[in-house]
């Protein structure tokens, strides 16, 4: 068991670029979740997987945010146009039952 | 909408002494709850859960919370508190009706010798 992996784990980017983050669950596990962490605060939900279904979306993902998880193993997370407001560490977890996420070490993205 | 209240962002204590967080929740219906710790550079790990059925729970590395369904609370104790708690503590609901986790804004334990 090599745990949630994240990469890259530093980002940084300029304003307007694309940013792109991956994500590669513990292996048998069926449920994929993404939440972002800005400072001070605590995570807060994004998106949610089961297999490669997409179940549910946060209001607070814009349509400059899409995230896949192909084949059902790991997911990809992508930002358009990032704005700085974007700054934040963004966490995924996984789990095989609602009870118990795993979440890896996340990926710390700076917009410039 | 769900939310979460954890009452104080730090805490400070004597090594040795009691450990409460406090973790309060807005639902008419009762939750999962957790209780996560994040420890510098590292990834959150689940401390404990209450789901259902006793409502003491018993969590890693001597930490236990009591779910009180009159009081909406789920608070986090340790009897003594040793250096290595110090980390930030995070309180989180997960509704009934979906498996998203709902997190409060955290808490910051400090451990003095």
């Amino acid at each position: 068991d090599t745990g949630v992996s994240q990469d890259p784990r530093h980002k940084i980017t300029k304003r307007g670029q694309n940013v792109t983050f991956r994500c590669d669950p513990i292996s048998e596990h069926n449920r994929l979740y993404w939440y972002r962490q800005t400072l001070g605060q605590g995570p807060e939900f994004l998106t949610y997987f089961q297999n490669e279904a997409q179940l549910e979306k946060s209001r607070l993902l814009s349509d400059r945010f899409s995230a896949e998880r192909p084949k059902g193993s790991f997911s990809t997370l992508e930002i358009q146009r990032t704005e700085q407001g974007d700054s934040a560490m963004y966490l995924c977890a996984s789990s095989l039952d609602r009870l118990e996420q795993f979440f890896g070490p996340g990926t710390r993205l700076t917009v410039l | 909408a769900q939310s979460v209240t954890q009452l104080g962002s730090h805490v400070s204590v004597s090594e040795g002494a009691l450990v409460l967080l406090r973790c309060n929740y807005s639902s008419s219906v009762p939750p999962y709850l957790f209780w996560y710790v994040q420890y510098p550079n590292q990834g959150l790990q689940l401390l404990l859960k209450y789901t259902t059925g006793a409502t003491l729970v018993k969590g890693i590395n001597g930490f236990e919370a009591e779910f009180k369904k009159s009081e909406t609370s789920f608070h986090l104790t340790k009897p003594s508190a040793h250096m290595s708690d110090a980390a930030e503590y995070f309180c989180a609901v997960s509704p009934l009706d979906t498996d998203k986790l709902i997190f409060g804004t955290g808490t910051r334990l400090q451990v003095f010798p």
